[in-house]
């Protein structure tokens, strides 16, 4: 089982629908929790942060985070076609080196 | 006002070459981190800084070497290089504590990198 786990995709969603991306992880320990988004041929960019339990709301992007699930997702309200791209979860391993596990990766479509 | 700076942005080497990639941050961030990623397979880290002096083993270490030469560079080496090491190179910088209150990662332009 891979530590952080994403379905690849394609999500295909309309101009205006909500957009929702789905991460679980397995270390029970994980404290923190991000959203990168990267478009194709960039580097990924930060877009969402949650460390506690329930719902972290930033604009039009919502995070959710179910730590007795070990489930972390993201809602994107009125979607764009510029919200397509790549969505990488990334969790924060245990211990204090800091480093973040990343999953594979969710390819969203935002169709006009 | 750069972030992380990574070079080459490109480079083609040929099997067996050696090379180093060069990474600088210049926002005085304790931990730097070098990642690979690859097609559907996410990102996946090879050497890691928590702090000056400091570098510890990812998960995918093997083919590479790393130099924290000071607080502000990290670079990557790779000694004899193959075809598997075919990748876009990400480094990044954060502040360790930084993780906790939601900073996260700050990444640097990305290296693509062809070994024939």
């Amino acid at each position: 089982q891979k530590e952080v786990e994403q379905n690849s995709g394609p999500l295909s969603v309309p101009e205006g629908a909500i957009a929702s991306l789905n991460c679980t992880y397995s270390d029970r320990v994980s404290q923190s929790f991000f959203w990168y988004r990267q478009y194709s041929g960039k580097s990924p960019e930060l877009i969402m942060s949650i460390y506690s339990n329930g719902d972290k709301e930033d604009g039009r992007f919502t995070a959710q985070l179910n730590k007795a699930s070990q489930y972390v997702s993201l809602l994107i309200r009125d979607s764009q076609p510029s919200d397509s791209a790549t969505y990488l979860c990334a969790v924060r391993g245990s211990g204090n080196t800091g480093k973040l596990i990343f999953g594979q990766g969710t390819t969203l479509q935002v169709k006009p | 006002n750069a972030g992380v700076t990574q070079t080459p942005k490109f480079q083609v080497l040929k099997t067996g070459q050696s090379m180093t990639l060069q990474c600088a941050q210049d926002m005085n961030h304790n931990s730097m981190y070098w990642y690979r990623q690859d097609p559907g397979m996410g990102l996946r880290l090879i050497y890691y800084s928590a702090s000056e002096g400091t570098t510890d083993k990812g998960e995918v270490p093997n083919g590479y070497n790393v130099s924290r030469l000071n607080k502000r560079e990290f670079s990557l080496r790779l000694e004899s290089a193959a075809p598997s090491q075919t990748s876009v190179y990400f480094c990044a910088s954060s502040e360790i504590w930084a993780e906790t209150f939601g900073y996260g990662y700050t990444f640097g332009s990305g290296t693509r990198l062809t070994v024939v």
